[in-house]
């Protein structure tokens, strides 16, 4: 099983960004995917999950309407999407699979990807 | 402030045994599983705790989960330098309708 971000993006504010996650070595559909953002020198905040299989989508009260969660089964990849970027947006982001649906526990995460917002 | 509490930092000498707190409340810890997570410098999180106590495949038993009400720890014995992390819990929460995280505390092997 892997999970596999798309690389580093440095962006300004107001920007759109798209950034990715693509799985292997398993089934895509059969595990929820979240999402997880890390800013810098703190710790993990839940942003929101995706259930493959029908794209339905969930967020933390903190992240809803900012971001949006998308998948697509054909290519096995996960997304997570802004339309405006903010400075504050600034940190780095882990998708992580769960080992089933949506409750359960994280077991494999991607290396993350960090996301730099500056004018 | 996170959802779940945690102390910021914990430390121990090599061979000792050093507990990690976490506490919660009635719609997360008390009423779903909690889990761990560690992450060393620069890598992302792993698994280290599921369903409370549960281990995964290749974590040390000198690693065990416990909880109780609206509390959880994680304890771990003969400890090693390999083991200076940063530990996460998280649990379900049913109010929230999503995941919550401990602050995270960062665990120095002295």
């Amino acid at each position: 099983v892997q999970l596999v971000q798309s690389g580093a993006e440095v962006k300004k504010p107001g920007e759109s960004l798209r950034i990715s996650c693509k799985g292997s070595g398993y089934s895509f559909t059969s595990n929820w995917i979240s999402w997880v953002r890390q800013m810098p020198g703190k710790g993990l905040e839940w942003m929101g999950r995706i259930d493959p299989t029908d794209s339905y989508s969930n967020f933390s009260p903190s992240f809803r309407g900012h971001v949006t969660i998308s998948a697509d089964q054909s290519i096995s990849t996960a997304y997570l999407q802004w339309s405006s970027l903010e400075a504050s947006d600034t940190a780095m982001y882990y998708c992580a699979r769960h080992v089933y649906g949506g409750n359960s526990e994280f077991d494999y995460w991607g290396q993350g990807t960090l996301v730099t917002v500056s004018s | 402030q996170s959802v779940l509490t945690q102390p910021p930092s914990a430390s121990g000498t090599p061979g000792q045994r050093v507990t990690i707190s976490c506490s919660g409340s009635s719609s997360n810890i008390g009423s779903n599983t909690v889990n761990w997570y560690h992450q060393l410098p620069g890598t992302a999180p792993k698994l280290l705790m599921y369903v409370n106590n549960q281990r995964p495949s290749g974590v040390p038993d000198r690693f065990s989960g416990s909880k109780s009400g609206t509390s959880a720890s994680l304890a771990i014995s003969g400890l090693q330098s390999e083991d200076e992390a940063d530990y996460y819990c998280a649990a379900w929460d049913d109010s929230l309708n999503g995941w919550v995280f401990g602050g995270g505390t960062m665990l120095t092997v002295l």
